[in-house]
C-alpha cells in the first residue's frame, strides 16, 4: 500500500514475554520514527532512524527496548521482558527527510500486557 | 517533556459551528504542525505553518501563529460530524529532527 503499515495491529501478551513490533514505512522515506501513546495522552518520542542509523536512542524508556532498521526500510521495535507499564499504542511514522517535516503515521500496534 | 500544550482539553460543539483550539509552546521553533487523530487510528497531518508565517488556510482549516506569544490556534469552520477527533499540535525546533507533541484537544461534533 501507499501508507505506513504496522503489524500486528493488536498484541496481547503475558508479563515477562518479549514482543516484536513491525513498521513498514512509505517507500523512499529516509526518516522513520517510533512513538508511544498511552490512553488519552499525547505522543512520547522513542527513537528515530535516518536510513539504517539511529542517532538518538535517548527516548527509549529502558534497556528492555531496542529497535533496528534494515535496508533503509522496515523497522522493528523489540520490548524484552515486558511489564504492565509497557501497555500502550506504539505508533510508527515516516517522513521524506529528517528535520521538522510532516510525518505520515501508521495506525499503530495496541499492546496489552496481562 | 511536552513542548506544546493544547487548550481546551475537550470541546463539544453543534454541527455547523466553528471549533477553535489553541496551542502554546515554550521555546523558539522552526515550524508548528497540526495533526488529527480519529479513534483507533494513527495521526494525519493537517497543516504546517513556518515560524515566519502568521496565518495559513487549508479548506475549512485556518491556522494562526504568534511567535511573540509562542502560541498557535486552529480554527475549523462549519464543523461536520466527521471532524470528531483529537487534534494535536507539534513543534519542530530549529536544527532538530524531533516533533514534540502536546496532549491534544478532543473535539466532539454533535449532529
Amino acid at each position: 500500500g501507499a501508507g505506513v503499515s504496522q503489524s500486528p495491529s493488536n498484541k496481547v501478551t503475558e508479563k515477562g514475554k518479549d514482543v516484536e513490533l513491525r513498521c513498514d514505512p512509505i517507500s523512499g522515506h529516509t526518516a522513520l520514527y517510533w512513538y508511544r501513546q498511552s490512553l488519552g495522552q499525547g505522543l512520547e518520542f522513542l527513537i528515530y532512524f535516518q536510513g539504517n542509523s539511529a542517532p538518538d536512542k535517548s527516548g527509549l524508556p529502558s534497556d528492555r527496548f531496542s529497535a533496528e532498521r534494515t535496508g533503509g526500510s522496515v523497522s522493528t521495535l523489540t520490548i524484552q521482558r515486558t511489564q504492565q507499564e509497557d501497555s500502550a499504542v506504539y505508533l510508527c511514522a515516516s517522513s521524506l527527510i529528517v528535520g521538522g517535516q510532516p510525518q505520515h503515521f501508521g495506525d499503530g500496534t495496541r499492546l496489552s500486557i496481562l | 517533556s511536552q513542548q506544546g500544550e493544547e487548550d481546551p482539553q475537550a470541546l463539544s460543539i453543534q454541527e455547523g459551528e466553528n471549533a477553535t483550539m489553541n496551542c502554546s509552546y515554550k521555546t523558539s521553533i522552526n515550524n508548528l504542525q497540526w495533526y488529527r487523530q480519529n479513534s483507533g487510528r494513527g495521526l494525519v497531518h493537517l497543516i504546517l505553518i513556518r515560524s515566519n508565517e502568521r496565518e495559513k488556510h487549508s479548506g475549512r482549516l485556518r491556522v494562526t501563529l504568534d511567535t511573540s506569544k509562542k502560541s498557535s490556534s486552529l480554527l475549523i469552520t462549519a464543523s461536520r460530524a466527521a471532524d470528531t477527533a483529537s487534534y494535536f499540535c507539534a513543534t519542530a525546533l530549529s536544527n532538530d529532527y524531533k516533533l514534540s507533541f502536546g496532549a491534544g484537544t478532543t473535539v466532539t461534533v454533535r449532529a
